[in-house]
Formats: C-alpha cells, structure tokens, sequence
C-alpha cells in the first residue's frame, strides 16, 4: 500500500514569489494535515482536513498561505507571496479520521523549501 | 500556546548500550506518542499510549504513560546503528479536547540520538 505522497521534495524560490506542496493522501483516509516543520524542531500544525472542511486552521498565516482540499483526497498548500522565514520542511500527514478514536497520522517524507 | 519538553536535547552513546529519554508538560494529556525521524524523512510512528500508566513495547522500544499524565518516557534496549534520528515525543492535550473537542496532537523539539559502532 502507497503511503502518503508529497511532491515535490525540493524547492528553491526567491522571495515573493509563490509555491504550492502537493499531497496525497493514503488511500481511504479521511483526516489529512499540513505541518511546518522548523529546523531543530518539532512538527507544528497548520491546517486539518476532514474530508473537504477544513476544522482546524487556527494556525495557518492566512494572509499568505492557503490550502485546498477540494474533492477531499489529495491537497495543495499554498504561498504567496514566500517570505525568508518561510524556509523549512512542509510535512503533510493523514489518518482513518472520521470519528475513529486513536488512529494516528502517518507522514510523508515532506517538501524542504528554501527561500533565498 | 501548551509546549512539551523533551530530555535530553542530544545523546551520543556506544553501540549496545541502552537509552532513556523523556517528555513532560505542566499540563495533562490524553495521549502520548512517540515518533522517530531520519534525516530527510518524516516522523514515523513507533509507540502509541492512551491509558495513564500504560507501558508499551515495539520490539527493542518500551514507552511509558506517566501516571500524572503529564510524562512519558521512552527507552531503547541494546542501542544500534539504525537507531540513529531524531525522536520526537507528541500527545493529545487533555485541555485542547476539552475546549474544541477536535483531534489535535502537539510535538516536542526532539531528542536527537547518534550511535557510535
């Protein structure tokens, strides 16, 4: 079974330019996530998908970055304009969701975006 | 926001011997999780614990759910090369399903670990 697939795994832009992370989830998952993760540190969330809705996006930078999920299986996340402290390892996950209790994220191998 | 602490930052330690390292927050949480990462990849699920109290082993791994709920620990048994990444810990803190009733898992900064052959 294909885990979750993310495309693509390196990018460098310049500064004000857009990106956009593609993401697939595994198949059958409902729940799917974007995560930033910082050099040095620890996965931090920025949106959660439940099927199409987006139920948690408390932490996403809205005036910049958005995402999409629109038939609810893969997703773009986007920015526009990057910014330098936009650098970092954009980690997409899924799980079973859907109101099954304790069903963990598994990840994808990430997109390592640089801005110069 | 709620942050977990993880110890220690960084290990370096020979080929068989053993590790421990541990995650704590001030607050409670209703799950604990602990998730391996190599360079170049995503964190990997190695241990899931839901229960206070709850140890849990993965082969060479035990994890711990600190009966404060407020702890977890994690120990590797007869250390190998392969063991080498980073570990984080994460957990579903109690309060945050309280307030929103939403799944949400918060991480820590990792436990970097290197194994000398």
């Amino acid at each position: 079974e294909a885990g979750v697939v993310q495309s693509p795994r390196y990018k460098i832009i310049e500064k004000k330019q857009p990106v956009a992370f593609w993401c697939n989830p595994i198949s059958g998952h409902n729940t799917l996530y974007w995560y930033r993760q910082n050099l040095g540190q620890g996965p931090e969330l920025l949106i959660r998908y439940e099927n199409e809705e987006a139920v948690d996006d408390s932490q996403l930078p809205k005036d910049r970055f958005s995402a999409e999920r629109l038939k609810g299986v893969d997703s773009t996340l986007k920015i526009q304009p990057a910014e330098l402290g936009d650098s970092a390892v954009y980690l997409c996950a899924s799980s079973l969701g859907g109101g099954t209790l304790n069903t963990e994220a598994f990840f994808g191998q990430g997109t390592r975006l640089t801005v110069v | 926001g709620q942050q977990l602490n993880q110890s220690p930052q960084s290990m370096f330690i020979q080929e068989g011997e053993d590790v421990s390292m541990n995650c704590t927050s001030s607050s409670i949480f209703n799950t604990w999780l602990w998730y391996k990462q190599e360079p170049g990849e995503g964190p990997v699920l190695l241990i899931a614990l839901y229960k206070a109290g709850e140890l849990t082993s993965n082969g060479r791994l035990t994890a711990q759910f600190g009966i404060t709920r407020k702890d977890s620990f994690l120990n590797i048994s007869a250390s190998i090369p392969s063991d080498v990444g980073i570990y984080f810990c994460a957990g579903r803190p109690h309060w945050e399903i309280m307030k929103t009733s939403y799944d949400k898992v918060i991480f820590g900064p990792g436990t970097s670990l290197s194994v000398i052959p």
